[in-house]
């Protein structure tokens, strides 16, 4: 079964400053990744997501992920983080199950904050 | 567009009684619905996933005569938990994923499930 690895559970980061949070998934032959954020008691807002073609993938509020084969990575990053960007973000692998199934696999989770 | 809607927000209820939650997909056909428990500052955990008109697939652990869930239509899946104990209190979340959805998965707002 794919998975997905998130290594740090809290980020502290200065605002204006860059950020990076790391996501690593297990090898597969094909994958789509995804980067979702969250709010205090919200659902999940997807930010970004990779399904194919160029591994440089732009999201929302300015945020962007790569795509690295060869590392198994899926790295979120922000060039400058905003006081709004403190939230939990979560790194998700979708799975396709036998039977034509589909699901997504969820990193466990990595705190970004935000401070003056 | 890919809009789900969740309802209620949050709900209290008495132990020993049952509490429905309804998912909608507001402006696209859900094939399939996922719904998922998250505890405070945890990732979130799949239940169990709908497809309409079919039975749901649990996952394992997940109680199926405790957690009913029905996708009768390809815009409703509700979640009832039924005869509610404390242990029950969490976040419920649900998913939708559909033809128009571009592989990607829409969530709903989440339903902050208290029960005393």
């Amino acid at each position: 079964a794919q998975s997905v690895t998130q290594l740090d559970s809290q980020v502290p980061v200065f605002e204006e400053a860059p950020v990076e949070l790391r996501c690593n998934y297990s090898s597969s032959v094909s994958v789509y990744l995804f980067w979702y954020v969250q709010y205090p008691n919200q659902g999940l807002q997807l930010l970004l997501k990779y399904l194919s073609g160029s591994t440089l993938v732009k999201g929302i509020n300015g945020f962007e992920a790569e795509f690295n084969k060869s590392q198994t990575s899926f790295h979120l990053r922000k060039p400058s983080v905003h006081i709004s960007d403190t939230a939990e973000y979560f790194c998700a692998v979708r799975q396709i199950l036998t039977g034509g199934g589909n699901k997504l696999t969820f990193g466990t989770g990595t705190q970004l904050k935000v401070e003056l | 567009g890919a809009v789900v809607s969740q309802h209620p927000s949050w709900v209290i209820c008495k132990s020993g009684t049952s509490v429905k939650i309804e998912c909608r997909s507001l402006d696209f056909q859900a094939t399939t619905m996922f719904w998922y428990r998250q505890f405070p500052k945890q990732s979130l955990m799949l239940m169990a996933t709908s497809n309409e008109g079919s039975k749901a697939t649990y996952e394992q652990g997940v109680e199926k005569d405790k957690f009913l869930i029905n996708h009768a239509s390809l815009t409703l899946s509700t979640l009832t938990v039924t005869s509610a104990h404390p242990e029950d209190s969490s976040f419920y979340i649900c998913s939708a994923h559909g033809p128009k959805t571009n592989y990607g998965y829409t969530f709903g707002s989440g339903t902050r499930l208290t029960v005393v």
